[in-house]
């Protein structure tokens, strides 16, 4: 049973341009977690999907950011216009369900913005 | 603000040691905590986790310690080793939400 899987691992983008960042959550998980970790610090809610909804966006930043868990295929963390600010770990996690509080992560994508 | 925190930044241990990591946490709706292990370019790894009607529980060579009273949560590893070494952090989840809210994390250092 493979786990949640992220890609790409490592993501270099010049200020300005767009960043997409993967997520496949474990099977048989429909509910999909997206967090952003600094340097030296702890993890950062952002969002909250299950298939093709967003349930809690309340750690998203207004602008620039948005996410996605079509019916198909994985979730998406979309950034557009990346500023420096905006390197970081993002991780995903998955959970079976909305009552079942573990959450599973992946390896992260580490975002670096030049 | 954070609702989680750590006493300690980082913690050195001698190999074969007990290490005791804690945490202080603010939220008193908080019915759902979770250690987790980060080691270095890696995701959190699920350690323990413990429910707010409980006040101990055990697993292998860890035991969550959760004190309601005083808002403290700690890891206990027993006979610490190498492999230990990594960023241990302590979330928390208030059951109606959905998101997890993380503490600073505390650094486990394993000296042979």
């Amino acid at each position: 049973n493979a786990g949640v899987m992220q890609n790409p691992r490592h993501l270099v983008r010049r200020r300005g341009q767009e960043a997409r960042l993967r997520c496949s959550p474990m099977k048989g998980h429909s509910h999909v977690y997206w967090y952003r970790q600094l340097p030296e610090e702890g993890l950062k809610f952002m969002v909250y999907l299950q298939k093709e909804n967003i349930i809690d966006e309340s750690g998203m930043p207004k602008e620039r950011f948005s996410a996605e868990f079509p019916k198909e295929g994985p979730s998406i963390l979309r950034i557009q216009q990346v500023v420096r600010g905006d390197s970081a770990a993002y991780f995903c996690a998955s959970s079976q369900g909305a009552m079942t509080y573990e959450q599973y992560f992946g390896p992260g994508t580490r975002l670096t913005v030049t | 603000g954070e609702s989680v925190g750590l006493h300690l930044p980082t913690l050195s241990v001698q190999e074969g040691d007990n290490s005791i990591i804690n945490c202080a946490y603010s939220n008193s709706a908080s019915d759902y905590f979770i250690w987790y292990k980060q080691e270095s370019g890696k995701g959190p790894q699920f350690i323990i986790d413990i429910r707010s009607n409980m006040d101990k529980r055990q697993g292998q060579r860890v035991t969550v310690l959760l004190n309601k009273t005083v808002k403290h949560l700690s890891l206990q590893i027993a006979a610490t080793q190498p492999g230990d070494s990594a960023v241990y952090f302590c979330a928390e989840n208030t059951g109606t939400a959905s998101k997890l809210t993380f503490g600073t994390g505390t650094r486990l250092q394993v000296t042979l």
